[in-house]
């Protein structure tokens, strides 16, 4: 089992240009969660999914879009990326359990610098 | 709403000492998770424990230990003989019953140990 993937590892964009971040996971979870990372900030979720073709918002949604087409997938876009978008974003799946008792698993992050 | 705070931001320890980073919480519900990840210095992040609010049972796996106290809403974790491998980022997190598995970070502790 690969885990949960993501791809690219890093990116470089400019202001303005247009990217998706992907991630896979081979666990048959049902959840999966789109979070950044940023010094001194901990991990903010951004979108996530309780199952195939369902997405919601995180706590800073604001600049990205998602989609989840199917089971194993989940998709993050920047339509129009910015400076302040630079970050390492981590995608995380869980089985998505009832009763708060899931857990998650994360991929190895996606490093990316908008110049 | 739920909050996770890591008072500590850095610590700094000679190997073979004894190191507690500390996780205080905030929530009103009466069913949650506690959860404690690692995050080296090559970027991902490790699921190290899962434990419920009703199970305030301290738990040790090798030189980890875990002591869950609900009096002060604390979580705390504790490395003993700490090596330079346990040099990583530690995050603690909170989930609670119907938010859809999501997860609450704190910010972070940088742990150093030295040689």
């Amino acid at each position: 089992n690969a885990g949960v993937t993501q791809t690219p590892k890093f990116r470089v964009l400019k202001t303005g240009q247009s990217m998706t971040l992907l991630c896979a996971q081979d666990m048959n979870h049902e959840y999966m969660y789109w979070y950044r990372q940023d010094p001194g900030m901990g991990l903010r979720l951004i979108h996530y999914s309780v199952g195939e073709g369902t997405t919601a918002k995180g706590e800073v949604p604001d600049g990205y879009n998602v989609s989840r087409l199917k089971k194993q997938n989940f998709l993050l876009g920047l339509e129009s990326a910015a400076p302040s978008q630079t970050s390492v974003y981590f995608c995380a799946s869980s089985a998505g359990l009832a009763g708060g008792r899931d857990t998650q698993y994360f991929g190895p992050g996606t490093r990316l610098t908008v110049l | 709403a739920q909050k996770v705070t890591q008072a500590q931001t850095e610590i700094s320890v000679v190997e073979k000492e004894d190191v507690t980073l500390d996780c205080v919480y905030e929530t009103r519900d009466t069913t949650y998770y506690l959860f404690w990840y690692k995050q080296p210095p090559s970027g991902e992040l490790v699921f190290l424990i899962r434990r419920n609010s009703f199970d305030e049972q301290n738990e040790i796996s090798g030189r980890y230990s875990w002591n869950f106290q609900k009096s002060t809403s604390s979580f705390n974790f504790t490395i003993t003989a700490s090596q330079v491998v346990d040099s990583a980022v530690y995050f603690c997190a909170l989930s609670v019953t119907g938010a859809n598995s999501k997860l609450t970070f704190g910010k972070g502790i940088t742990l150093s140990v030295r040689p």
